[in-house]
């Protein structure tokens, strides 16, 4: 079975703290993908990555940038949190479209700034 | 500009009875489609899709329709169950750079099934 792990399922931090959000996937795939999700406004891609130190802006990447270093590990900062990115974080991990449509998600990580 | 709908918040059907759940897109250039299904606290699970190529595709008690003319798509349960009890978000493919594939998310049902 297809693991995607995330280091904390819930978070509290302060506005202006820096905060790593940490997603492992175990399954040797090529694309990470970090999405928040918000009432009323479904999941929302922040960003993606589909090779290692590759990433690229999804819809919403104000605020956030992303590390890709081992292709297991994909890492979401928030350089300097602000109260309107509490929300629930979920990475993603998939195959090449021709391998594969599904993506395959983390738990999720509940964030709450201060 | 939500390029995937789903314009019901939320939906109750009884246990036994068929819950539609409906979903509809703007974009034409989406060649793939899938249902998700997510519990409180757990991340999304995959439960079914559709390539544009069909316009029906079955599993189990779970069945997806594609109507490409009117860019709508459904998710049929059939009987429903009270362990499907769960938001259900409707996901569509677009492909982005590099073989990575986006997929635009709707805003999610919650469907509650009544004993």
């Amino acid at each position: 079975d297809v693991k995607v792990t995330q280091s904390s399922r819930y978070l509290v931090k302060r506005t202006g703290e820096k905060v790593f959000l940490e997603c492992v996937q175990d399954m040797d795939h090529e694309n990470m993908f970090w999405y928040r999700q918000d009432p009323g406004l479904g999941l929302r891609l922040i960003y993606f990555s589909y090779d290692v130190k590759m990433k690229e802006k999804g819809d919403i990447p104000e605020g956030y940038s992303v590390s890709r270093e081992k292709k297991e590990r994909f890492s979401l900062i928030l350089e300097s949190a602000s109260t309107n990115q509490t929300s629930m974080y979920l990475c993603a991990s998939s195959l090449p479209p021709w391998q594969g449509n599904e993506q395959f998600f983390g738990p999720g990580t509940r964030l709450t700034v201060l | 500009d939500q390029q995937v709908k789903q314009n019901s918040p939320s939906l109750s059907v009884q246990e036994g009875r068929i819950s539609i759940l409906n979903c509809d897109y703007t974009n034409s250039m989406f060649d793939y489609f899938l249902w998700y299904k997510k519990y409180p606290a757990e991340g999304p699970t995959f439960l079914i899709s559709i390539s544009s190529i069909k316009d029906k595709n079955e599993d189990g008690r779970f069945t997806v329709f594609l109507n490409k003319s009117a860019k709508h798509l459904s998710l049929h349960i059939v009987p429903s169950q009270p362990g499907d009890s769960a938001v259900y978000f409707c996901a569509a493919s677009a492909r982005l750079i590099q073989g990575a594939q986006k997929l635009v998310f709707g805003q999610g049902t919650r469907l509650t099934i009544n004993p």
